[in-house]
């Protein structure tokens, strides 16, 4: 079954510092790759989806798969206090279609003004 | 705006009650489901719908039942609240076209069995 794996735990960075966010997969045939980010006690947000090998923009957030190690990443530009959050990756196994996700266990993005 | 709303927003229940989360969307979407958030943690899927009238298991159903009325609406339904089903419960639902931008959750429904 298809394991989704996120690292790190925690992450602190200043504000104005690119923070990068690692998110591992096990079945490289995955076809929808999805972050998103929960402010404390609110709902899930969708940043930025991803499907094909390379880079996706949304924003200051900046997705880059590559199905060949198995990673999809998450790069924040310029992060603000604000961003502080929880942030979650989220895998489509490629049998499922699009309706099943496969989340992360998330990364707490801590960012100090 | 496509809409997903889940009530109530939170709640508090007894060990061995019954407990019902709703959900409801106006999205016209066939596709819902009911994630389970631990603090800190991912979602897990517990149950999820293609159709009214029809409800599948996810990875955890084990002490949760499913009830899918209509297109709109999507209850989750645990006889038999136990402490470990403490957590927070996300619906969401989703066209039948494939794209994860289609993909809407709710704010969420804190659980706390006590």
């Amino acid at each position: 079954q298809q394991k989704v794996q996120q690292s790190p735990e925690s992450l602190t960075v200043s504000e104005g510092a690119m923070a990068s966010l690692n998110c591992t997969f096990s079945d490289r045939s995955s076809d929808n790759f999805r972050w998103y980010r929960q402010h404390s006690g609110k709902g899930l947000e969708v940043l930025v989806s991803i499907f094909s090998d390379g880079e996706k923009e949304e924003g200051s957030f900046t997705a880059h798969l590559n199905r060949a190690s198995l990673h999809v990443f998450l790069h924040i530009r310029e992060p603000q206090p604000s961003d502080s959050a929880l942030y979650l990756c989220a895998v489509s196994p490629a049998s499922s279609g699009s309706w099943q996700l496969i989340f992360g266990s998330g990364t707490q993005l801590t960012v100090m003004p | 705006e496509a809409a997903v709303t889940q009530s109530p927003r939170s709640k508090v229940a007894v060990t061995g009650g019954k407990v019902t989360l709703s959900c409801h969307q106006t999205n016209n979407h066939d596709y819902m489901y009911w994630y389970r958030q631990d603090t800190g943690h991912g979602l897990r899927l517990i149950h999820y719908s293609y159709v009214a009238d029809s409800t599948e298991k996810g990875d955890i159903p084990d002490g949760y039942k499913a009830s899918r009325p209509s297109q709109e609406n999507f209850s989750l339904i645990l006889e038999l609240a136990s402490l470990s089903q403490t957590a927070v419960y996300f619906c969401a639902s989703s066209g039948r076209d494939r794209g994860p931008e289609r993909l809407f959750f709710g704010h969420g429904t804190k659980l706390s069995v006590l």
